[in-house]
């Protein structure tokens, strides 16, 4: 059974960079599957942020492809987003989640979610 | 980007009664969409994958439906644990879109 684990800080300020990991335990992130980040702004729905795949390709939301990066560190089995220049409207909860299905599926396994404001 | 529109965005039922949510995307996505639940203050929960295969371990209440641009998800008899946000998501190609959400109470 896949599990996952988000960690970062809680507050960034604004026009900072927003940095979160993702350690997964029970399979090695490089053997396959997919992961990927989605996050949901308070008492609002789900937006899909990007997904990378084993190999380390990663894809992007248009609305946020300029300010995201996704990479894979697999010496710690875990995988990472960084978002530039945030604002207010960055202030989400973020989860890292699976692909199902060993290709760009549904999300099968979450994260618990980890709370970021944006806030000076 | 194709977009997935869902409706309604909030619905209240009795217990037993039968729920229909919709998603429609802008485009024929192929049949890929799949359903989550999402309880307050959980984290989402996928039910349905493909339109219409449930995971193991969801109750058989659960019916998802559709093909083209048009997919369903039906609660056969609400029970109060079903009370939730359902999100469709289309992931035939990028970017993976998320539905609006369907807030689901009982009367």
């Amino acid at each position: 059974q896949v599990e996952l684990q988000e960690s970062g800080p809680g507050l960034v300020k604004p026009s900072e960079t927003l940095s979160l990991n993702c350690a997964v335990s029970g399979y090695s992130i490089s053997s396959g599957f997919y992961w990927g980040w989605i996050r949901q702004p308070p008492g609002k729905g789900l937006e899909w942020i990007g997904s990378i795949d084993y190999s380390g390709n990663p894809h992007y939301n248009p609305s946020l492809k300029s300010r995201v990066t996704i990479s894979l560190d697999t010496s710690q089995n875990q995988f990472s987003l960084k978002l530039t220049s945030v604002t207010a409207a960055d202030t989400a909860v973020y989860y890292c989640a699976s692909h199902a299905g060993n290709t760009f599926g549904p999300f099968d396994y979450w994260g618990q979610g980890t709370l970021v404001t944006v806030s000076s | 980007d194709i977009q997935m529109t869902q409706s309604p965005s909030s619905l209240s039922a009795s217990v037993g009664d039968k729920v229909t949510i919709t998603c429609r995307a802008s485009q024929d996505i192929s049949g890929l969409v799949a359903w989550y639940q999402q309880k307050p203050g959980k984290v989402p929960k996928l039910l349905i994958y493909t339109t219409s295969n449930l995971l193991s371990g969801v109750p058989s209440r659960f019916r998802g439906s559709g093909s083209g641009t048009d997919f369903t998800l039906t609660i056969s008899s609400l029970q109060p644990e079903d009370v939730a946000t359902y999100y469709c998501q289309k992931y035939n190609s990028v970017p993976w879109t998320f539905g609006q959400g369907t807030k689901v109470e009982i009367k």
